[in-house]
């Protein structure tokens, strides 16, 4: 069974940093591109990042590319979110996601984790 | 970017309603679209993929269905467990996109 366990999640203040994780199971991690995707309170669906599987090719929406790095570690099974210069609109839940047979096509997802901005 | 006009926002329904959502893409994205649920405080589920392809496990009363501009999610028979937020991605083009999302209550 497919497992996504973010963590990471909390209360900052603008400008300040954080990171998110996400622990995989039930797959062979490293043969898969993983993606994050947020959803600020009340709203839709938004993608933040994609990392392809060895690592080498990542992707960023507009909004966070500069300030986010999509990072993984295939030893640990473990996907990274590194959130820098946070801002207010940067708050809402992050799931983890994988990809399934194409690029952007993501099959499963995590729970989330709640990354609040605010002063 | 490609946008997906998705409607209705909401609607409500009885149990045992049929129940049909519908995404409109600003240009041809082929099939390449997938239909999630979202319940509050869950991890979205895939229903669809590629447009029509019903995901392992899911209910056969969840289908999929249109290829270029416009799709439906169709719930032949509204159950319960169905009252949800539904989303359509469309992963043709880069970056992926999402619907606005249509909230399905009980009426």
């Amino acid at each position: 069974e497919v497992q996504l366990l973010e963590s990471g999640g909390g209360l900052v203040q603008p400008g300040q940093s954080l990171r998110l994780s996400c622990a995989a199971s039930g797959f062979t991690f490293s043969n898969c591109a993983m993606s994050w995707v947020r959803q600020a309170p009340g709203k839709g669906l938004e993608w933040v990042s994609s990392i392809g599987s060895r690592g080498r090719s990542t992707y960023y929406a507009d909004a966070v590319k500069g300030r986010f790095t999509i990072s993984r570690d295939n030893s640990k099974n473990t996907l990274y979110l590194q959130m820098n210069s946070l801002r207010a609109e940067d708050t809402a839940v992050y799931h983890c996601a994988k990809v399934g047979s194409a690029w952007w096509d993501f099959d499963y997802w995590g729970q989330g984790t709640l990354v609040t901005v605010s002063s | 970017d490609i946008q997906m006009t998705q409607s209705p926002s909401s609607l409500s329904a009885s149990v045992g309603d049929r129940v049909t959502i519908t995404c409109r893409a600003s240009q041809g994205i082929r099939n390449d679209l997938g239909w999630y649920q979202q319940k509050p405080g869950q991890a979205p589920k895939r229903l669809i993929y590629a447009a029509s392809g019903l995901q392992s496990g899911v209910p056969s009363r969840f289908s999929g269905s249109g290829s270029g501009i416009e799709f439906t999610l169709t719930i032949s028979s509204l159950q319960p467990e169905d009252f949800a937020t539904y989303y359509c991605l469309q992963h043709n083009s880069y970056p992926p996109t999402f619907g606005q999302g249509t909230k399905v209550e009980i009426k």
